[in-house]
């Protein structure tokens, strides 16, 4: 399977700032995705990264709080905008393999908001 | 929307024995996966399934894809204590949302004693 590496990995961010999440994959996927965890809670999709085109959002998130960049095949940035507390939670890049029939996951980036 | 019903929500063994645990849904899927999490890192996939019926082993774990296509069960067994962690079920199919929209199950925590 894909290596996903995320950067940062962990973060402290104060209300008010946006901070943006890398995602780098060691080959080149078709399919991209961000997935955020809350506190205690399981994985929900975020977005499709399109690559050379505007992301896809799912129900309840739009693209001026959450917008994303995929420039190429191996790379996609999500950023966090105009944090609350609420925004705090883990942040995930994942990708589909085996034509789309299996996810992985990279090691998530935890954004806690004060 | 879809949903995915987890359960147990938590297990306390004793390490040799045997665990199971099961995810149910109302809606059909075409695939299964199977997720571990330990703190502070990303979901990591223990098995894939794509075929109703398919029963599917990876060392210790076993998990099976349901012949309705409902559900799933992930057993492990001879339990040892790096077996504790957070496990999620995930179900990938084709009811209209975006292609990797997985849904996740609650999770079962996983807690073993020594």
């Amino acid at each position: 399977s894909a290596v996903i590496s995320q950067k940062p990995s962990r973060d402290i961010c104060q209300r008010g700032t946006s901070l943006t999440i890398q995602c780098q994959v060691d080959s080149q996927v078709t399919m991209m995705f961000w997935y955020r965890q809350q506190p205690g809670q399981s994985l929900t999709l975020i977005a499709t990264a399109n690559q050379g085109s505007e992301a896809t959002y799912e129900s309840g998130f739009v693209i001026d709080k959450f917008p994303i960049s995929r420039p190429n095949l191996t790379f996609s940035t999500l950023t966090v905008s105009n944090m609350s507390p609420e925004d705090s939670s883990i942040y995930l890049c994942s990708v589909a393999e085996n034509r789309g029939n299996t996810i992985y996951f990279g090691e998530g980036s935890w954004l806690t908001v004060v | 929307g879809q949903q995915l019903n987890q359960s147990p929500q938590s297990m306390f063994i004793q390490e040799g024995e045997d665990v199971s645990m099961n995810c149910t849904s109302s809606s059909i899927f075409n695939t299964w996966l199977w997720y571990k999490q330990d703190p502070g890192e990303g979901p990591v996939l223990l098995i894939a399934l794509y075929k109703a019926g398919e029963l599917t082993s990876n060392g210790r774990l076993t998990a099976q894809f349901g012949i309705t296509r409902k559900d799933s069960f992930l057993n492990i067994s001879a339990s040892i204590p790096s077996d504790v962690g957070i496990y999620f079920c995930a179900g990938l199919g084709n009811y209209g949302g975006s292609q990797g929209n997985l849904i996740f199950g609650k999770g079962t925590k996983l807690s073993v004693k020594p």
